[in-house]
């Protein structure tokens, strides 16, 4: 069936070095939503990206849509501890209903 | 802003029971989703409704039923509870049809069957 896929699964990193999140597309998505899952908790809405090539910052976070609106990544520069969890991205694929999620990646941060 | 409400953080059912999971937003949403949530397998979509009386398959229905009497309560059904319904469940809701905006979601029914 139709999915989004996220890589990588799990990412370690110091605290000070970037991230980087990867989401792909096997067929073109409508808009694509990124979420953040702390551990314990649900995932809470982090921005929408909805026209080709788009490209957002919030603070230290970075998202891009793709110009073929089948892939799209999220950066974090100079990660800290606070930016710990579970990173999703949801893309509604055209002419299907609901969110496809990708599985996630899982930042880890050691001090 | 915006308040989804699961009844119950925990609960721990027998293979066989009947299970009702419920979910309550405060913000006259049209949309309202199920989706459990499993280790390495992210969210995975149950059903949805577009409206009251309105239900949607999504990408894995099977095992389960949903309730949508009213706009702002949704639930969701184990007519016989399997032991590979271990799961965390996550009700979200969304504005209306022509809203691409995002999804809230409740604090999440962890369920395990025995």
């Amino acid at each position: 069936g139709q999915q989004v896929m996220q890589i990588p699964q799990y990412q370690h990193v110091q605290e000070g070095e970037d991230f980087t999140t990867y989401c792909n597309s096997s067929t073109t998505l409508s808009n694509i939503q990124w979420y953040k899952q702390r551990p314990g908790g649900h995932p809470v809405f982090l921005i929408q990206l909805v026209k080709s090539g788009e490209v957002k910052k919030q603070k230290r976070l970075t998202f891009q849509f793709g110009e073929a609106k089948k892939n799209s990544s999220l950066h974090i520069t100079a990660t800290q501890t606070t930016d710990v969890g579970t990173y999703f991205c949801a893309g509604r694929i055209r002419g299907a209903d609901g969110l496809t999620f990708g599985k996630g990646t899982h930042l880890i941060i050691q001090p | 802003d915006v308040k989804v409400t699961q009844s119950s953080r925990y609960l721990v059912k027998r293979t066989g029971e009947k299970v009702f999971l419920e979910c309550v937003q405060d913000m006259d949403h049209e949309n309202m989703f199920w989706y459990r949530q499993d280790p390495g397998l992210g969210l995975r979509l149950i059903y949805f409704s577009y409206d009251v009386k309105m239900k949607e398959k999504g990408d894995i229905p099977e095992g389960y039923s949903v309730s949508r009497e009213k706009k702002e309560r949704f639930s969701l059904i184990l007519e016989s509870a399997s032991t590979n319904q271990t799961s965390m469940y996550l009700c979200a809701s969304r504005g209306s049809i022509a809203d691409t905006g995002e999804l809230f979601f409740g604090e999440g029914s962890r369920l395990t069957v025995l």
